[in-house]
C-alpha cells in the first residue's frame, strides 16, 4: 500500500475485555516495529518483527500482551484482559530493511481507551 | 542505556523566526540519529537521518547536525512558517541494534502568524 495502515483508529473498550489491534505495513517492507505513546510520555519500545519472527520482545509491558505477523505482511498487538494503564496510542512503523541506516514509516496509531 | 533528553519541552515563537531544537542520546556509540515530525492525531514523519559519518544533513529549511562525542543534536529550522507547528522528536539506536529506537519526549513547537 502507499503507507502504513493501523485499524481500527480509535478503540473504546471496558477494563478486562480483550483487545486486538492491526497494522498494514508497507508492500515489501520486512520489518514492522510497534511502539506506545502514553500521554506526555516519550515512545515506548514494545516489540519488534523481523519477517514473521520477533527477535526481540523485550518491550512487551506483560503477559497479557502478544503479537504476532503472517505472510511476512499483517501484524496484530493483542492486549488481553485489558487495564486503565493500557489507555495509550499504538504505533506501528515498518523499514524495507534491518541494515544501517534504518528509516522508518509510521502509521497514525490507534487510540485506545480502557475505562 | 540510552536515554535521550528533549529540551524545551515547548516553544512559542512568531512567524519568521529561525529556531533550533535540541536532543541530547547518553550512549554516543550511535551510527544514525533522526528526527521526526508529529502531527495532533498522526503518526510520525521522518525528517531527517543522520548517519555517524555525517555532521550535518539538509532537506529544504531543516538542517539537522550530530556532534557524537558531545552526545548532542540539534534541528535548525529557518525562516519558521505556522505549518510547521508541530511536536518534534529525535530518535537514537539503542544497545541491540540498528532496529531499537529510543525517542525522546518531544519539542511542541507553535509558530504564531
Amino acid at each position: 500500500g502507499a503507507g502504513v495502515s493501523q485499524s481500527p483508529s480509535n478503540k473504546v473498550t471496558e477494563k478486562g475485555k480483550d483487545v486486538e489491534l492491526r497494522c498494514d505495513p508497507i508492500s515489501g517492507h520486512t520489518a514492522l516495529y510497534w511502539y506506545r505513546q502514553s500521554l506526555g510520555q516519550g515512545l515506548e519500545f514494545l516489540i519488534y518483527f523481523q519477517g514473521n519472527s520477533a527477535p526481540d520482545k523485550s518491550g512487551l509491558p506483560s503477559d497479557r500482551f502478544s503479537a504476532e505477523r503472517t505472510g511476512g505482511s499483517v501484524s496484530t498487538l493483542t492486549i488481553q484482559r485489558t487495564q486503565q494503564e493500557d489507555s495509550a496510542v499504538y504505533l506501528c512503523a515498518s523499514s524495507g530493511s534491518t541494515g544501517a541506516p534504518v528509516k522508518l514509516f509510521f502509521g497514525s496509531g490507534t487510540q485506545l481507551s480502557v475505562l | 542505556k540510552q536515554e535521550v533528553t528533549q529540551i524545551p519541552a515547548a516553544l512559542s515563537v512568531p512567524e519568521g523566526e529561525n529556531l533550533v531544537l535540541n536532543c541530547s542520546f547518553t550512549d554516543s556509540a550511535i551510527y544514525n540519529l533522526q528526527w521526526f515530525r508529529q502531527d495532533p492525531g498522526k503518526g510520525l514523519t521522518s525528517l531527517l537521518l543522520i548517519q555517524s559519518s555525517q555532521r550535518e544533513q539538509t532537506s529544504g529549511r531543516l538542517n539537522a547536525s550530530l556532534d557524537k562525542s558531545s552526545g548532542r543534536s540539534t534541528l535548525y529550522i529557518a525562516a519558521s512558517q505556522p505549518g510547521d507547528s508541530a511536536t518534534y522528536l529525535c530518535a537514537a539506536p539503542g544497545p541491540s541494534g540498528t532496529y531499537k529506537y529510543i525517542f525522546g519526549t518531544g519539542t511542541r513547537l507553535k509558530v504564531l502568524a
